[in-house]
């Protein structure tokens, strides 16, 4: 079964500096997609960014980007120029490209942003 | 930009009462899930739904839970006999537009905050 792993439960940083969030999965399948979803106080899930498993080039939305390694199943967020609005809880999250598309979520880092 | 809608956003049941929780999926969506948060814990798979079936069910997904389509815009998840561990934030999202992309993403709505007294 697949699992997705964040390791950092809090992080901060200070607003309009650059911070990245760890995330490691598991899966024996080849292919697959990645994403990393934001969810605010009000507990509405937004999606940030989506990578396809089979595309070596890293996403990238905005002030957004992944640092994608398939070989070592990492898949990092990078958020660039921190704003107040990026306080949230941030999910990775992973789902088949097969017949399977249920999406597995990781338990969350929740990122505070210092002013 | 479409949006998929949940109703109501809080509610609150006593155990052993049945609630249903109601859902609009973005139209022309085909598949359809539910998910559930409970709260300080990560957001877990209930349920898919496709062409008016269950098409994948997690093992939280027993016997007092069940999904419907009664029309053609919502979709609705009732829990028989409500317990305490049911108290939960639960989301619906959907995805796949007819003959879309295989990766098409899920969007999430906004939640339905269950609390069970």
């Amino acid at each position: 079964a697949q699992t997705v792993t964040q390791s950092q439960p809090e992080m901060s940083v200070q607003e309009a500096e650059t911070v990245t969030l760890s995330c490691t999965y598991d899966t024996s399948e080849s292919d697959y997609y990645l994403f990393w979803y934001k969810q605010p106080p009000s507990r509405q899930m937004i999606l940030v960014i989506r990578q396809e498993a089979y595309k070596q080039q890293n996403a990238t939305e905005n002030r957004f980007s992944v640092n994608f390694q398939k070989a070592a199943k990492s898949f990092s967020l990078k958020i660039s120029d921190s704003q107040l609005g990026d306080a949230a809880m941030y999910f990775c999250a992973y789902r088949s490209a097969g017949g399977d598309d249920k999406i597995i979520f990781g338990k969350g880092t929740r990122l505070h942003i210092l002013p | 930009e479409p949006e998929v809608t949940q109703t109501p956003s809080h509610q609150v049941t006593q155990m052993g009462q049945e609630v249903i929780l109601r859902c609009v999926p973005i139209s022309n969506h085909l598949y359809f899930y539910w998910y559930r948060q409970i709260l300080g814990q990560k957001v877990e798979f209930l349920v898919s739904f496709y062409n008016n079936e269950i098409s994948e069910k997690s093992e939280i997904f027993d016997d007092q839970f069940s999904v419907e389509r009664p029309d053609g815009s919502n979709f609705t998840l009732k829990i028989r006999s409500t317990k305490l561990e049911d108290s939960a934030m639960y989301f619906c999202a959907s995805n796949r537009l007819p003959g879309g992309p295989r990766e098409e993403t899920q969007y999430f709505g906004p939640g339905t905050r269950l609390l069970v007294l």
